[in-house]
């Protein structure tokens, strides 16, 4: 299967503070990604479809003005959590795919951590 | 509306013994249905995937799902558990009718394998 990478894979930072996680597909283009949030025990929650060159589609009640997702090229796509506070700490999981694909590869998952 | 059921919570198995975790799944079309694992802090490693073919479908690490139709489900099953196999598994089902390749999810449900 392709591969997906994140980094970081885990990031502490105080609030107020801003964090970027880059989630990279290295052997195959990537024209979507998707961005989920995990708590712990508990199911993926999407948060938002981004497609090449175009704005990410959020899902209902994510923020995007606090979650902001560029997806400039179609091997990178980043997830900028902005002025994070501690309910924002979680595991931010991306994955990626493209039309010659019929499911989503899946990234690590960077556990951020807000003080 | 599309939707994935994972039953049960967690599942415990003694090692060497067989193992079932049930999945079932309401779609409107035909259906793309996947099983994944998560280890702790990691991301989603997929097990294995039925998009059209054999009802019954072998996976990574010795794992197989069944595709039953008339009774829309799609349980995972390994003839001999191993202690490694404790993690956390997903059932996913590809949303068709979105028109993305957007997934929707189980719940999850935790095996514990028993030495």
């Amino acid at each position: 299967g392709a591969v997906v990478s994140q980094h970081p894979s885990r990031v502490i930072c105080k609030s107020g503070t801003s964090v970027k996680i880059e989630c990279r597909s290295l052997d195959f283009q990537a024209t979507t990604m998707f961005w989920y949030r995990q708590f712990p025990k508990q199911s993926l929650m999407l948060m938002a479809t981004s497609n090449e060159g175009s704005k990410a589609t959020y899902e209902q009640g994510v923020e995007k003005d606090k979650f902001l997702i560029n997806h400039a090229s179609l091997t990178l796509s980043t997830l900028t959590v902005a002025s994070a506070h501690p309910e924002d700490s979680s595991f931010y999981i991306c994955s990626g795919t493209s039309g010659r694909y019929n499911e989503q590869f899946f990234g690590p998952g960077t556990r951020l951590t807000v003080l | 509306a599309q939707s994935v059921a994972q039953p049960e919570d967690q599942v415990n198995v003694a090692e060497g013994n067989p193992l079932t975790v049930k999945c079932t799944y309401s779609v409107s079309g035909n259906p793309y249905l996947f099983w994944y694992v998560q280890y702790p802090n990691r991301g989603l490693q997929f097990l294995l995937k039925y998009i059209t073919g054999d009802n019954l479908v072998k996976g990574s690490y010795g794992f197989e799902a069944e595709f039953n139709k008339s009774q829309t489900s799609f349980h995972l099953k390994k003839p001999s558990a191993l202690v490694s196999d404790s993690a956390l598994y997903f059932c996913a089902v590809r949303d068709i009718a979105s028109g993305t390749y957007k997934y929707i999810f189980g719940t999850g449900t935790r095996l514990k394998v028993l030495a």
